[in-house]
């Protein structure tokens, strides 16, 4: 079964700094993945995903991801962290067809200091 | 603009009481579901369902049912309402099974 594990649950950085969250993921073949992010007291919304292509994906607000088959992981990346960007964040791994399932994992909460 | 409504946005319940969420979409999608989310556990998949009329177990079904009258509505029912299910609950739809999700924004369930 796909499995998504998220290291970090609690990440803080400098306004102004760069910014990567760590996904791994666990599947036995060409995952569909994505982030979402969850900003106070709402629901989810969607960062970028990746459908097998380009390794790397644009997202909305600056962020990106690369995906990595060699390594398993779906990091997120932004160059400049805004305080507008503290949220937690989920990355999520689905089977692609045939599967019913959007596995999350258990989130990492970003701090941007000031 | 398309969107999934849930309703209520919280609500305190009696244990042993019966609870009703509800949610409502407008995206025209197949597929809803409803999670929910404990802190440090991120979300589990409670039910599901790709059609009206149908529900299917999601990975913690037990002490809920769901209900999928139409396309458009998917309501989660707590039949005997447990300390243990005070949580946040989301609702969300997709086009497909492996689509990205919209999600509601939330019902803050406190059973006391």
């Amino acid at each position: 079964a796909q499995s998504v594990t998220q290291p970090d649950a609690r990440v803080t950085v400098s306004e102004g700094a760069s910014l990567q969250l760590r996904c791994k993921y666990s599947y036995f073949g060409t995952p569909y993945l994505f982030w979402y992010v969850q900003y106070p007291r709402q629901g989810l919304q969607l960062l970028l995903k990746y459908y097998p292509g380009d390794p790397v994906v644009q997202g909305v607000n600056g962020f990106e991801a690369e995906f990595s088959k060699s390594n398993s992981s779906f990091h997120l990346r932004k160059a400049s962290v805004h305080w507008s960007d503290w949220a937690v964040y989920f990355c999520a791994v689905s089977m692609g067809t045939g599967g019913y399932k959007v596995v999350f994992g258990s989130g990492t909460r970003l701090l941007v200091s000031p | 603009e398309a969107a999934v409504t849930q309703s209520p946005r919280s609500k305190v319940a009696v244990t042993g009481g019966k609870v009703t969420l509800s949610c409502h979409q407008t995206n025209n999608h197949d597929y809803m579901y409803w999670y929910r989310q404990d802190t440090g556990h991120g979300l589990r998949l409670i039910h599901y369902s790709y059609v009206a009329d149908s529900t299917e177990k999601g990975d913690i079904p037990d002490g809920y049912k769901a209900s999928r009258p139409s396309q458009e509505n998917f309501s989660l029912i707590l039949e005997l309402a447990s300390l243990s299910q005070t949580a946040v609950y989301f609702c969300a739809s997709s086009e497909g099974e492996s689509s990205d999700y919209t999600f509601g924004s939330g019902t803050r369930l406190l059973v006391i």
